[in-house]
This record gives structure tokens, sequence and C-alpha cells, in this order.
């Protein structure tokens, strides 16, 4: 069964640092999306990212951040300069579009630490 | 502001039980509901409803949507120590990302 899949799956890094978390989404997707989850929070949204463009964006989603599908295959997400409030994990999901509704389906996440 | 409000926030039952998890809602333009089962690490995708009164199955789970009440309730069976997880609602309103309550804990012991 195709799933979607995350590297790595486990990110130590110093503040300041730049990070890239890098994710396939299974392959006939045409929307995907970023979320994070703090420990012991909900999940948030981050990011959609449609037709090689951003759709939509949450407030979390600033400047130090950006999305990039470089190759047709891998959809990544940077943190150009880690704050220690970044550490969380980071999902990263794709979903095909039937009809209005989208079920979207996440990959293992990638467990951020900034220390 | 779409809001996701789940309960309760956690259930400790035995094995054999059967329990009914809650998910109410509001939101600008109601799209899907969706139930997720998160263990260890990541969502796991279970159903999605979009439409009001027609319960959605897989095996011992079943989900059901009132889009007059915005509500939904997960069901869940003869419970087996690895139904334990967080179950997760979201929402799908105007925009396509969705929106998450915090979660029931689910704990079933043996």
């Amino acid at each position: 069964e195709p799933e979607v899949t995350q590297t790595p799956s486990h990110q130590v890094t110093q503040m300041g640092q730049e990070v890239i978390l890098r994710c396939v989404p299974i392959s006939n997707h045409l929307y995907f999306y970023w979320y994070r989850q703090i420990l012991g929070q909900k999940v948030e949204f981050l990011v959609s990212f449609y037709n090689n463009e951003i759709s939509e964006k949450s407030e979390i989603f600033d400047d130090q951040f950006s999305v990039e599908r470089p190759d047709g295959s891998n959809f990544t997400l940077k943190i150009r300069s880690t704050k220690l409030e970044d550490s969380a994990m980071y999902f990263c999901a794709s979903s095909y579009p039937t009809g209005s509704s989208y079920e979207q389906y996440f990959g293992p996440g990638t467990r951020l630490t900034v220390t | 502001e779409d809001k996701v409000v789940q309960s309760p926030l956690s259930l400790v039952v035995h094995e054999g039980d059967t329990v009914t998890l809650n998910c109410s809602y509001e939101v600008t333009n109601f799209r899907s509901l969706l139930w997720y089962k998160q263990e260890k690490k990541a969502p796991t995708f279970l159903f999605m409803l979009t439409s009001s009164g027609i319960e959605k199955k897989s095996g011992r789970l079943s989900s059901i949507l009132d889009k007059k009440e915005l509500f939904s309730i997960l069901n869940i069976t003869a419970t087996q120590t690895g139904d334990s997880a967080i179950y997760l609602c979201a929402l799908t309103g105007s925009a396509r990302q969705l929106t998450f309550g915090s979660g029931t804990q689910l704990t079933v012991l043996p």
C-alpha cells in the first residue's frame, strides 16, 4: 500500500541553524501539507502546496519557513534559523482530491529537537 | 475560526467494552470531518464523513455525523488492547487544511 515517507526520523540541531525536513508524498497525490505537533499539544497546520505553489498557510508559517518540491517527488520544509520553540514533531501529508473532500494521509513524522 | 472540541479527553476501559468518542465542531463552510488514530507517531486515517446520518463502518469501528447538531461520534465495540491510542477528530472547512481537536486518549486494559 502506498504511503508517505519522511526523513530523517529525528533531527537535532542548534538554535540558529537551518534544517531541511524531507517528505515523499504518495505518488499520484496532488496536494501536499506540513503540520506540526508540539509535545502534548494539538496537531497544527503549517502550509499546503498545490501545483507548485503555496495554496494556504497558517500564522505559524512565517518568513523563517519555506517549502519546495524540487524534483517532482520530494516535498521539503526548510526552517532558516531554528528557535527553541520550533522543537516539535513535523508531519507531512498528502491528498488526492475526490469530489469536494480530501482524505489526507500522514507520514511517520520527523522529530525536530532544537537545543 | 474553525473549532473542534473532543470529549472525553481520556478514557480507560477494559477489553470487551464499547466506547463512544465525541467530536463537536464549529465551521464556516463545512467540507468534511475526519477521524484519525494516533498511536506512537503519525495519525492514521480512519474515516471521512461528509453527509449527515450515513454511518461509516470498518470492522469494530463506526462513525456517524450530524451536520444539524454539529457533532460526530466514533464507536468502538468489543475493544482490544490494540485499540489503545489517541483518537483525533479533524475538520476541513473553506480551506483544505485540517483543523484538529485535542484528541481522546483511549486506554484499553486487559
